[in-house]
């Protein structure tokens, strides 16, 4: 499975738009992009997935570019509850999905 | 619809003695995962289990843990004996199985293990 570089941190205030860059360089032609987001105390919650251009849904963005090397996770204006670990996991998805859980990223929302 | 469910939510226990956590996945879901993430580190897959088949157990640390999903229901890790490094957050996760799916997994709260 591809492996995946992203922030350790990152901090922002209620109200702005958050972006997480995830670097993948090494993404083969079957793997999709997939983001979770986990709360202190909770197990990771799938927020979006993607295999190329843009999604969105109601929580959040993704934007994969043309060369799929690398994503962004967009979070239109956040607010304190979206504090929590971002993780950017890379797979082939369908029946089998072993996800290979990296470092992910703290966003920390202050008021 | 109920999700993933896992009991304890937390367990102290001492060095050498032994404990059995269990997962209920979500209804209808083939595909059960076990994680864990010890102190400090990422999130570990453990095995992976198709109906009451073991798919992938290449992440268990040692002969000390012993996964079952009798039935292909429910399932159970158990860890005899344990020891200090075992402490940590052990997740369960679920998915559906087949083409066309998200790749989803659902994930429960977590056991929590605490070895003294």
């Amino acid at each position: 499975l591809a492996k995946t570089t992203q922030p350790i941190s990152m901090d922002s205030y209620e109200g702005q738009e958050v972006n997480i860059t995830c670097s993948h360089n090494n993404i083969a032609t079957n793997d999709y992009i997939t983001w979770y987001q986990q709360f202190p105390s909770q197990g990771p919650r799938f927020i979006i997935q993607g295999y190329k251009t843009k999604v969105t849904n109601e929580v959040a963005s993704l934007f994969i570019p043309a060369d799929r090397k690398s994503s962004t996770l967009s979070l239109p204006r956040v607010s304190l509850s979206d504090t929590a670990v971002y993780y950017c996991l890379v797979g082939v998805i369908g029946g089998y999905n072993k996800l290979i859980f990296g470092a992910g990223t703290r966003l920390a929302v202050h008021p | 619809e109920a999700g993933v469910t896992q009991f304890p939510s937390h367990s102290v226990i001492e060095k050498g003695q032994t404990v059995t956590l269990r997962c209920d996945p979500i209804s209808g879901h083939d595909n059960l995962y076990w994680y864990r993430r010890v102190m400090g580190k990422e999130i570990k897959f453990l095995l992976h289990f198709v109906k009451e088949s073991k798919q992938d157990e290449s992440g268990m640390p040692n002969n000390r843990f012993l996964a079952e999903r009798t039935g292909g229901t429910y399932s159970t890790l158990k860890v005899q004996p344990a020891e200090l490094e075992d402490s940590g957050v052990y997740f369960c996760a679920s998915s559906q199985l087949g083409q066309g799916r998200t790749g989803e997994l659902f994930f429960g709260e977590g056991s929590r293990l605490t070895v003294l």
